[in-house]
């Protein structure tokens, strides 16, 4: 059965202090992977979306990357307003959508 | 703000009951999207809608169902509710299809006692 898996749950960081976010996927056949960012009581807020491994993405302090069995969310010099939980999803070639439980990532000041 | 919109915001009802969340879509999107959270299986997809037809359908049980309107806004229908259908319920919206990026709304909670 598809599944997604992310890793860590729960992130701590000092602003200021890189890491990098994992979302491990198996799947039938990709048709794309989805970054979410979720603030708490709100919806998800679209950030990526990655269709073949190799590919990266970029905004602003993070950076999306995919290979055949995993992405990485990479957070470089989070601030505080980077704390909130981050979705990872897939969408297979039988057009259903799979979504991780997340990482709540807290940035200390 | 998504441009998304959801009615109601909160939802408190009995078990067996019947209720309806609606959605209306971003000015312009074609597709519709639902979503359960629970504090236990996270986010999970339940089904799709574009341009008034069915177009994907994920794990929605068969006491739910949905329908998009003419006007493209949505509604999902609970029946016969069970305790465990509490969760938070989410309405997305995209310009076409499963790949385009999708807004979403603020959700609805729905809290069955």
């Amino acid at each position: 059965e598809d599944q997604v898996t992310q890793s860590p749950e729960a992130l701590r960081l000092q602003e200021g202090e890189s890491s990098s976010l994992n979302c491990s996927y198996t799947v039938s056949g990709l048709r794309g992977l989805f970054w979410y960012r979720q603030d708490p009581g709100k919806g998800p807020e679209f950030l990526f979306t990655l269709y073949s491994a190799g590919e990266e993405k970029e905004k602003e302090r993070l950076k999306a990357t995919l290979t055949k069995k995993e992405s990485f969310l990479h957070i470089t010099a989070p601030k505080p307003e980077d704390s909130a939980t981050y979705l990872c999803a897939v969408l297979n070639t039988g057009n259903q959508f799979y979504f991780g439980t997340g990482t709540s990532l807290t940035v200390i000041p | 703000d998504s441009g998304v919109t959801q009615t109601p915001k909160h939802l408190i009802t009995a078990t067996g009951q019947r209720v309806t969340l609606r959605c209306s879509p971003r000015s312009g999107d074609l597709s519709v999207y639902w979503y359960q959270q629970s504090l236990d299986q996270g986010l999970q997809f339940l089904i799709q809608y574009y341009n008034g037809e069915e177009r994907a359908k994920g794990n929605i049980l068969e006491r739910f169902s949905a329908q998009q309107f003419p006007d493209l806004h949505s509604e999902l229908n609970l029946s016969s509710l069970e305790l465990g259908d509490s969760a938070l319920y989410f309405c997305a919206s995209s310009v076409t299809g499963l790949t385009d990026t999708q807004y979403f709304g603020p959700g609805t909670r729905l809290t069955v006692l």
